[in-house]
């Protein structure tokens, strides 16, 4: 069964960079696209974006030019980074896997990021 | 961007009843559409995917159809566990969502 565990700090200054890891189990990251979904809290989902193995890449474009996903194969994770924060990036931030239609499965349980001085 | 509108946001129902959602995408994703149901202060369970197909686990009673630009979730005679809100996902051209359906028993 694969699971998929958020972690990262919680709280995030205004104008700092928001970092999160996704640990994967049961699965290899060199399998499938890996991204991040983030929802504020009471509104719709946001796809942030995703990567794989192969070094395909998609990017929300209204997030492109501060986010950063990257593969770490040798601890099967992948990471998050959104630079330059506001307390719009107040989120819930879900990691997940894309298979092989293209939907995603599994989710990660979610970490809500708060952006606050 | 690919936007996805659905309708509506908002359902208040009765159980045994039929439920359906529908999803508008702003233009052609074929069958790159997938469904999913949230709970409160859960992740979002995949339900369908690639417009009509179920996923492993899945009641029955939920079912997509659709093609191009319009799709639809329906319910088949709502359980009270069917409470929750249900998302749509297009896949075509990156990724965008829709804004939620939230489905309340009466």
């Amino acid at each position: 069964q694969v699971q998929l565990q958020e972690s990262g700090p919680g709280l995030v200054k205004p104008s700092e960079t928001l970092s999160l890891t996704c640990t994967v189990s049961g699965d290899s990251i060199i399998n499938y696209y890996w991204g991040w979904i983030r929802q504020p809290p009471g509104r719709a989902l946001e796809w942030v974006a995703y990567t794989s193995h192969t070094g395909i890449t998609g990017y929300n474009t209204s997030l492109r030019s501060r986010v950063t996903i990257s593969l770490d194969t040798s601890k099967n994770q992948f990471s998050l980074q959104l630079t330059s924060v506001t307390a719009a990036d107040t989120a819930v931030y879900y990691c997940a896997r894309r298979d092989t239609t293209s939907a995603v499965d599994p989710w990660g349980r979610g970490t809500l990021v708060t952006v606050s001085p | 961007e690919i936007v996805l509108t659905q309708s509506p946001d908002f359902q208040s129902v009765t159980p045994k009843d039929k439920v359906t959602i529908t999803c508008r995408a702003s233009q052609n994703i074929g069958y790159d559409l997938h469904w999913y149901q949230q709970k409160p202060d859960q992740s979002p369970k995949l339900l369908i995917k690639w417009t009509s197909q179920s996923f492993s686990g899945v009641p029955s009673r939920f079912s997509g159809s659709g093609s191009g630009t319009d799709f639809t979730l329906t319910i088949n005679g709502l359980e009270p566990e069917d409470a929750a809100t249900y998302f749509c996902h297009q896949s075509h051209s990156g990724w965008t969502f829709g804004q939620g359906t939230k489905v309340e028993i009466k």
